[in-house]
């Protein structure tokens, strides 16, 4: 079967960095996308990679390693509205995305 | 309209009773789908649409239909709701089915 495994939940203070994993397990690889979901909201696209390797934009980036089926997203210098779920999302050979439960980021004070 | 809209926002509904849920798009985007996400879990495709006139059933297709008479709408129906159908409807696009998928604001639908 298809799986993509997150923390359920992790808890970070403001202004320092935190890494989410991914690991999956999936029938075929056509890319893994990270997504951002505050409370009652729907999600919204963060990054995408489809090559081994980090993608950085802004405060986030992305890290792949396709033969470890393994992603992270690291979040840098934490703010209070970071504080959402973050949706790990892989793309099969059929094109469609196999969704990871979520890992929901709290930042404190 | 900038996106994507869905309606109603939310519904309460009797089990028994068919309900559609709306779905509209201006991005021109040939791609469509629905997805629910339950507590727990990450979010199962129900149906989509590669393009207009053409639909696919996803993960949990059972119970929902949709189709796809033109580009920008893409409606869910469910034609005898069940208490476990309660859960966050999400429609998305994308281009094409290899591009980005954007999401929509959710619809919240509760069965009785």
């Amino acid at each position: 079967g298809q799986n993509i495994d997150q923390p359920t939940e992790m808890t970070a203070t403001e202004g320092a960095i935190v890494q989410i994993n991914c690991t999956y397990q999936t029938s075929g690889f056509n890319g893994l996308f990270w997504y951002q979901q505050h409370a009652g909201e729907a999600p919204t696209f963060l990054s995408y990679n489809v090559l081994d390797g980090l993608e950085e934009k802004g405060r986030f980036s992305s890290f792949l390693s396709r033969s470890k089926g393994y992603s992270y997203l690291l979040l840098k210098e934490l703010q209070m509205k970071d504080s959402a779920s973050y949706l790990c999302a892989v793309r099969d050979q059929d094109y469609q995305l196999i969704w990871g439960a979520g890992t929901k980021l709290i930042i404190k004070p | 309209i900038a996106g994507i809209t869905q309606a109603p926002t939310s519904q309460i509904l009797a089990a028994g009773r068919r309900m559609t849920l709306r779905c509209t798009q201006d991005m021109r985007h040939n791609a469509m789908y629905w997805y629910r996400q339950d507590l727990g879990l990450g979010l199962r495709l129900i149906h989509y649409s590669n393009t207009a006139g053409t639909t696919g059933k996803g993960e949990v297709p059972d119970g929902y239909s949709v189709s796809r008479a033109n580009t920008d709408d893409f409606p869910l129906t469910l034609a005898s709701a069940v208490p476990s159908q309660t859960s966050v409807y999400f429609c998305a696009s994308s281009a094409s089915d290899t591009d980005t998928q954007y999401f929509g604001p959710g619809t919240r639908l509760t069965v009785l």
